[in-house]
């Protein structure tokens, strides 16, 4: 079953702009990953908020999680044509076996 | 080799036909995983495993097998492959099992059953 889910599916913006994706999630958890996928490549892990933390930053990434709404948000600053990919929320499912559920992912594309 | 490699890059395979996708990793992590991508609806857990000897099923594990002889490899095996198994399947492995973990993708095993 599905736990996190990113928005927007989509987002297209200019080389300099920032880019901001959001995930919602439906159960409690302990942590939250965020992922990028190149076109016809594996996964790539970005960065891990734990349910205590609330930002989180690594390099132009910054990281947000609100327990209360059951949200994250990955922002990317000053984005770059290399930044182009689809980037996935990453949840522990509820029940017992703690592993990790994908969202379907949101598509960014970085214009030149 | 570093990382995560799979094979075969892409495969075509007939329906019904028995078809066994490789996973070998260099890093001695004790947990593996497989998953496949389908248009729309991100990854899906096929089975893990937590440590050689040990498999478990994930969301999505019918009409698919599993074993963790060793540490490194972890085949996934279709017995009777069926046109909704098409799909791109990736390996994946972290240090260990649960969801504190990073984990680590393979490049992907694109499949196309007729």
């Amino acid at each position: 079953s599905q736990q996190g889910e990113e928005d927007p599916q989509a987002l297209s913006i200019q080389e300099g702009e920032n880019a901001t994706m959001n995930c919602s999630y439906k159960t409690s958890i302990n942590n939250l990953q965020w992922y990028r996928q190149n076109s016809g490549r594996g996964l790539v892990h970005l960065i891990l908020i734990r349910s205590n933390e609330r930002e989180k930053h690594s390099g132009r990434l910054r990281v947000t999680l609100d327990t209360s709404k059951k949200s994250s948000s990955l922002l990317i600053t000053a984005s770059r044509a290399a930044d182009t990919a689809s980037y996935f929320c990453a949840t522990p499912p509820s029940g017992s076996a703690r592993q990790l559920t994908f969202g379907s992912g949101t598509q960014l594309t970085v214009l030149p | 080799i570093a990382g995560i490699t799979q094979a075969p890059t892409s495969q075509i395979l007939a329906a019904g036909r028995r078809m066994t996708l490789r996973c070998t990793q260099d890093m001695r992590h004790n947990a593996m995983y497989w998953y496949r991508q389908d248009l729309g609806l991100g990854l899906r857990l096929i089975h893990y495993s937590n440590t050689a000897g040990t498999t478990g099923k994930g969301e999505v594990p019918d009409g698919y097998s599993v074993s963790r002889a060793n540490t490194d490899d972890f085949p996934l095996t279709l017995a009777s492959a069926v046109p909704s198994q098409t799909s791109v399947y990736f390996c994946a492995s972290s240090e260990q099992g649960g969801d504190y973990n990073e984990q680590f993708f393979g490049p992907g095993t694109r499949l196309t059953v007729l």
